[in-house]
C-alpha cells in the first residue's frame, strides 16, 4: 500500500512568493495532520482535519498560512506571502479514528524561502 | 504548558555499544509514543506505552514507561549504524488527537 504522499519534496522560493504544499493521505484514513519541523522548535502541529473538516488550526502561525482539504484524498497547505522564517520541513500525517492511533507521516517537503 | 524534554540532545557512539535516551514531562502522560526519524524521511512509530511501569521490547530496543507515568526511556542494545536517526517521544493527550512531541535525541552510530 502507498503511504502518505507529499509534493513537492523540495521547494526553493523567494520571499513574497506563494507556496503550495500538497498531501495525499493513506486511503481510508479520516484524520489528517500538517506539521512543521525546525531545529529550533522541533515538530509542531499546524492544523488537524477530521473527515475533511478543520478541527484545530490553533497551530497555524498567522494569516499567511491556510490549509484546505476538499476531499478525503487531498489536502493543501498554502503560504502567501512566504517569508524566510517559514523555511522548514513540512510534514503531512494521516491516521484512522481521531489520531490516538498511529500517525503515518509522509516524507515531508523541505521548504527554503530566500 | 506541558513540557516534554528529551536527553541527551545528541549522542555519537560506536557500533556495538549500548545506549539509553530519556523522555521526561512536567505532568503525567496519558500515553507515550516513541518515533524514529531517519534523515530525509518522516517519523515512524516504534511503540506506544500507556500503563505505568510498562516495558516493551522491539528486537534490540527496550522501552520503559515510568511508574508515575511522567518519564520514559528507550534502551538500545548493541547499536548498529542502521539505528542512526532522530528519536522522538510524543505524548498523547487524553481523549484527544493531539500529540506533543519532544525535541528529540539525534543518534549517530559509527561503524
Amino acid at each position: 500500500d502507498a503511504g502518505v504522499i507529499q509534493s513537492p519534496r523540495h521547494e526553493v522560493t523567494e520571499m513574497g512568493q506563494e507556496v503550495t504544499l500538497r498531501c495525499k493521505p493513506i486511503s481510508g484514513h479520516n484524520s489528517l495532520f500538517w506539521y512543521r519541523q525546525t531545529m529550533m522548535r522541533g515538530l509542531e502541529l499546524l492544523i488537524y482535519f477530521n473527515n475533511n473538516v478543520p478541527i484545530d488550526d490553533s497551530g497555524m502561525p498567522e494569516d499567511r498560512f491556510s490549509a484546505k482539504m476538499p476531499n478525503a484524498s487531498f489536502s493543501t497547505l498554502k503560504i502567501q506571502p512566504s517569508e524566510p522564517r517559514d523555511s522548514a520541513v513540512y510534514f503531512c500525517a494521516s491516521s484512522t479514528d481521531r489520531g490516538q492511533e498511529t500517525q503515518y507521516f509522509g516524507p515531508g517537503t523541505r521548504l527554503l524561502v530566500l | 504548558t506541558q513540557l516534554l524534554e528529551q536527553s541527551p540532545q545528541f549522542l555519537s557512539i560506536q557500533e556495538g555499544e549500548n545506549l539509553t535516551v530519556y523522555c521526561n514531562s512536567s505532568s503525567v502522560f496519558s500515553s507515550l509514543q516513541w518515533y524514529r526519524q531517519e534523515p530525509g524521511e518522516g517519523p515512524v512509530l516504534l511503540v506506544t506505552v500507556v500503563t505505568g511501569g510498562e516495558v516493551k521490547k522491539l528486537k534490540r530496543l527496550t522501552f520503559q514507561f515510568g511508574d508515575a507515568r511522567k518519564d520514559s526511556s528507550l534502551h538500545i542494545t548493541a547499536a548498529q549504524p542502521g539505528d542512526t536517526g532522530l528519536y522522538l517521544c510524543a505524548e498523547g493527550m487524553d481523549s484527544s488527537y493531539k500529540l506533543i512531541f519532544g525535541s528529540g535525541t539525534r543518534l549517530l552510530v559509527r561503524p
